[in-house]
């Protein structure tokens, strides 16, 4: 079956920067993308990754490797709003979004 | 960017009745839209997807007669909860993407919150 891994809860301190790690195991594979949900809300969506590597985008990074079926949502100099779930899902080899369960992070002062 | 409208962002029902809730692309158009429900500290979960003009296609375990979808514009996509029970309370939340490939982000609705007594 079809399956994607995240730790249920993070916490982190404002300023310091947390990893949230996704493994996943797919049909196929064409793409993982990274969405932030705040409580309440619909998900935004943060990032992409297709190819090997590091993709940056202001304090948000996001990782990814295919063979390791592995990502990680790296976030620096954490804000208080940052505090959210934040969910890996991967697009399979027939497009269908496969979500993971989400990682609830928690900043503290 | 592109934007989702979700309405009603909330709505409490009696049991038995239905409740219809709206999705709207407001600045391109969705070729494809999803509709999600969403537990307490769970996880997204695809209910059906729907192309403009043909019907929706159902998750297993989804009943189609209870959770009607209509996708009659390219802007517009529509679900009815039809006789609503108090195991239906969830949050709904649409999305709409304008083409089913590789890269293309799902955009979300704000969702909708349902609370049926």
């Amino acid at each position: 079956g079809q399956n994607i891994d995240q730790p249920t809860e993070m916490t982190a301190t404002e300023g310091a920067i947390v990893q949230i790690n996704c493994t996943y195991q797919t049909s196929g594979f064409n793409g993982l993308f990274w969405y932030q949900q705040h409580a309440g809300e619909a998900p935004t969506f943060l990032s992409y990754n297709v190819l090997d590597g590091l993709e940056e985008k202001g304090r948000f990074s996001s990782f990814l490797s295919r063979s390791k079926g592995y990502s990680y949502l790296l976030l620096k100099e954490l804000q208080m709003k940052d505090s959210a779930s934040y969910l890996c899902a991967v697009r399979d080899s027939n497009y269908q979004l496969i979500w993971g369960a989400g990682t609830k992070l928690i900043i503290k002062p | 960017g592109a934007v989702v409208s979700q309405h009603p962002s909330w709505v409490i029902c009696k049991s038995g009745t239905s409740v219809k809730i709206e999705c709207r692309s407001l600045d391109f158009q969705a070729t494809t839209m999803f509709w999600y429900r969403q537990f307490p500290k769970q996880s997204l979960m695809l209910m059906a997807t729907s192309n403009e003009g043909s019907k929706a296609t159902y998750e297993q375990g989804v009943e189609k007669d209870k959770f009607l979808i209509n996708h009659a514009s390219l802007t517009l996509s529509t679900l009815t909860v039809t006789s609503a029970h108090p195991e239906d309370s969830s949050f709904y939340i649409c999305s709409a993407t304008a083409r089913v490939s590789g890269n293309s982000p799902l955009h979300f609705g704000n969702g909708t919150r349902l609370t049926v007594t």
